[in-house]
């Protein structure tokens, strides 16, 4: 039962475009969502978060946006560059005050984009 | 502040072996997930720890595997007599208490030959 989606296995892009990365989860009980990045070898990277209070998140060239009521969310890279070129994770949690295991991260399958230059 | 560190990056085992795991997290994280990353596959939840508590254990497998976060000293996953499919990269990630984003470290990559 996979409660976060990442419908797009892989993503390429023209340098200087927009990426837009897609995320779907199920679990009405996640209220805070996260995008993290990882190249190969290395861990993933904490890149931007979002809770459920929000719709929308700014970090300088990355913005995650969240649709609730249709529980999707996506990461905007603007404009893209080679250098972002790894796999891209969306994850979600419960908030960390409704404690316990709600506050488990769970990851979709990732989606690998490509900034071609 | 250094991140959150993993050693050894690199673990070979034989079948039937144990592999210990370790998993410093960053100063002042109380909180300790471990997560399995098989080939062309994503981050699979494994355990989630506090301090001298087992929170959540719901992707552990039931046998073989076992896991710890003591008062003092690092987090360590325990997998006693490996077999092949166990061949992964392991990481581990902490947080703050009442924080939700969680820090990962480089990761272990464990080879069973």
């Amino acid at each position: 039962d996979q409660q976060v989606k990442q419908n797009s296995p892989s993503l390429s892009v023209q340098e200087g475009r927009i990426s837009i990365l897609n995320c779907d989860y199920t679990n009405s009980m996640f209220d805070y969502f996260l995008w993290y990045k990882k190249y190969p070898a290395e861990g993933p990277t904490f890149l931007i978060s979002i809770s459920s209070i929000k719709d929308k998140n700014e970090d300088g060239r990355f913005t995650v946006f969240l649709n609730k009521s249709a529980k999707h969310l996506s990461l905007h890279i603007v404009p893209s560059q080679p250098g972002d070129s790894a796999v891209y994770f969306c994850a979600a949690s419960g908030m960390a005050s409704r404690g316990g295991s709600n506050y488990k991260l769970t990851f979709g399958k990732g989606t690998l984009l490509t900034v071609n230059p | 502040n250094a991140g959150v560190m993993q050693n050894p990056r690199h673990l070979v085992r034989r079948r039937g072996q144990e592999a210990r795991l370790r998993c410093s997290p960053m100063k002042g994280h109380s909180h300790v997930y471990w997560y399995r990353q098989l080939p062309e596959e994503g981050l699979k939840f494994m355990v989630y720890l506090q301090k001298e508590n087992i929170i959540d254990e719901s992707g552990m497998p039931k046998e073989r595997f076992s896991a710890e976060f003591p008062k003092e000293g690092p987090s360590i996953l325990r997998i006693q007599q490996v077999v092949r499919g166990d061949s992964a990269a392991y990481f581990c990630a902490s947080r703050e208490l009442y924080d939700t984003e969680a820090f990962f470290g480089q990761g272990t990559r464990l080879t069973v030959v």
